[in-house]
């Protein structure tokens, strides 16, 4: 079974930079697993910030980044805003086997 | 604007059906990948299904034999028939829109609540 692994929990002061993680029970992440990345917060819809590995959406602000980062998939937040407390979910897909596989989720607490 | 406005869920007993549409607005379904997430409360997202521009389609193996994925272009609508539920298939069920690659979701829908109980 296709597993991808995020961090639980992640707490970040306000201001500071922080890094999440996505890594697939297969091996290293490439660009071509299309890793995408959303937010989502309680009670609220998922929405999403980062597709096909570094793209943007329309809505997503200057301060969020994707990359691929020692074998992983990576969303950055770079100045991080209390309003960005929320839980974070990576989506990998595995063309092969034409399957979509999210990570677990990572709750961002910012205190 | 663009927006997918969910509808069809509520309370079934095990081993019933019940059909969720999504409709959209604001772009075409027949022309994006068109996806099912669920989630369940307090957990996490999976995805369930997906159907191609093209018309081929994919499922979880959680749901594979259960659940079929459909669209009404006339209609601008995307469906999900849920036949044998189970108290596992409790869960908010998201409509997405995909993008120009098959592994991206650009745009989600509010959601609809499934409960299957006695």
């Amino acid at each position: 079974q296709t597993v991808v692994t995020q961090e639980p929990s992640l707490t970040v002061s306000p201001g500071g930079t922080v890094t999440l993680t996505c890594a697939s029970s297969t091996g290293a992440v490439t660009s071509g697993y299309y890793p995408n990345w959303f937010q989502q917060k309680p009670g609220q819809a998922p929405r999403t910030l980062i597709y096909s590995t570094t793209n943007k959406h329309s809505w997503t602000p200057a301060r969020f980044s994707g990359s691929l980062l020692g074998g992983k998939a990576a969303l950055t937040v770079s100045g991080v805003q209390p309003e960005d407390e929320a839980d974070y979910y990576c989506l990998l897909y595995y063309g092969g086997a034409r399957l979509w596989v999210f990570g677990g989720g990572t709750k961002l607490t910012v205190l | 604007e663009e927006q997918l406005v969910e509808s069809g869920g509520g309370l079934v007993q095990p081993g019933g059906s019940l059909r969720l549409s999504c409709a959209a607005s604001g772009f075409t379904v027949s022309s994006n990948y068109m996806s099912w997430v669920r989630q369940a409360p307090g957990e996490g997202l999976e995805w369930v299904s997906i159907i191609y521009s093209g018309g081929s389609t994919y499922y979880a193996d959680s749901v594979k034999g259960r659940f079929t994925i459909s669209r009404d272009n006339s209609k601008n609508t995307l469906y999900l028939q849920m036949n044998s539920l189970r108290p596992a298939d409790t869960a908010m069920y998201y409509c997405a829109r995909g993008g120009a690659r098959p592994g991206d979701i650009l745009l989600w829908g509010q959601g609809t609540l499934v409960t299957v109980s006695s």
